[in-house]
């Protein structure tokens, strides 16, 4: 069965360091993608970056990067220099697309805290 | 604007008297979602559907119901609720595909008394 795995329930990170959010899946499917999402305490869903697992490079969308390794069934989330705003709780999902399914599972989350 | 919307955004109900959230998307995606967010608990499927008149249970459907009659709507509806399904809950939509990220509604705070 899918699972998704997010071992730090909180994180603290001082502004302009960077942090990782550690994520580790389990499938048996050789084909899913892997998202992070983050959830500002307003509790809006916002998309930040995309993994597929045929993807040979590690994803990155500006100070997101996302740390793949396909043998470990981790995905990492790092985000570098850190700011204020990036305060809040981050979510690691698994997507799978069968043929007659199509399901996201999310991880439990890890609530990230930026002090100054 | 694209985007996805749900109403209500909060609703305080009693047990036992039926409700429908409603989901509505403008992006002509085929597939469409509802989650639970719990705390502690992350995001929990409840039910998907892949197209019109598809639709799929998820890993928590015990106590709700959907539809999916057009493809720009996807109610969730609660037939008889209890307090354990007092949460907050999600609509989201995509294009279908593993590759494709999900598109949130800004949720509906429920709250069954």
């Amino acid at each position: 069965a899918q699972k998704i795995t997010q071992t730090q329930p909180g994180m603290f990170v001082q502004e302009k360091e960077a942090v990782t959010l550690d994520c580790t899946y389990d499938t048996s499917d050789p084909s899913y993608g892997l998202f992070w999402y983050k959830q500002p305490s307003s509790g809006e869903m916002i998309f930040l970056i995309y993994q597929g697992s045929y993807d040979q490079q590690n994803a990155t969308e500006g100070r997101y990067s996302l740390n793949f390794q396909k043998a470990r069934k981790s995905a990492n989330l790092v985000i570098s220099a850190s700011q204020l705003g990036d305060s809040a709780m981050y979510f690691c999902a698994m997507r799978e697309k069968g043929y007659n399914t199509d399901k996201l599972i999310f991880g439990t989350g890890t609530r990230l805290q930026v002090f100054p | 604007e694209a985007q996805v919307t749900q109403n209500p955004r909060y609703l305080i109900t009693v047990t036992g008297k039926k409700l429908t959230v409603t989901c509505s998307q403008n992006m002509n995606h085929e597939y469409m979602s509802w989650y639970r967010q719990d705390p502690g608990l992350g995001l929990r499927q409840i039910y998907y559907s892949m197209n019109v008149e598809v639709t799929d249970k998820g890993d928590v459907p015990e106590g709700y119901k959907v539809s999916r009659k057009e493809k720009r709507n996807f109610p969730l509806i609660l037939e008889s609720p209890s307090p354990n399904q007092t949460s907050l809950y999600f609509c989201a939509s995509s294009l279908a595909g593993s590759s494709y990220e999900q598109y949130f509604g800004p949720g509906t705070r429920l709250t069954v008394t």
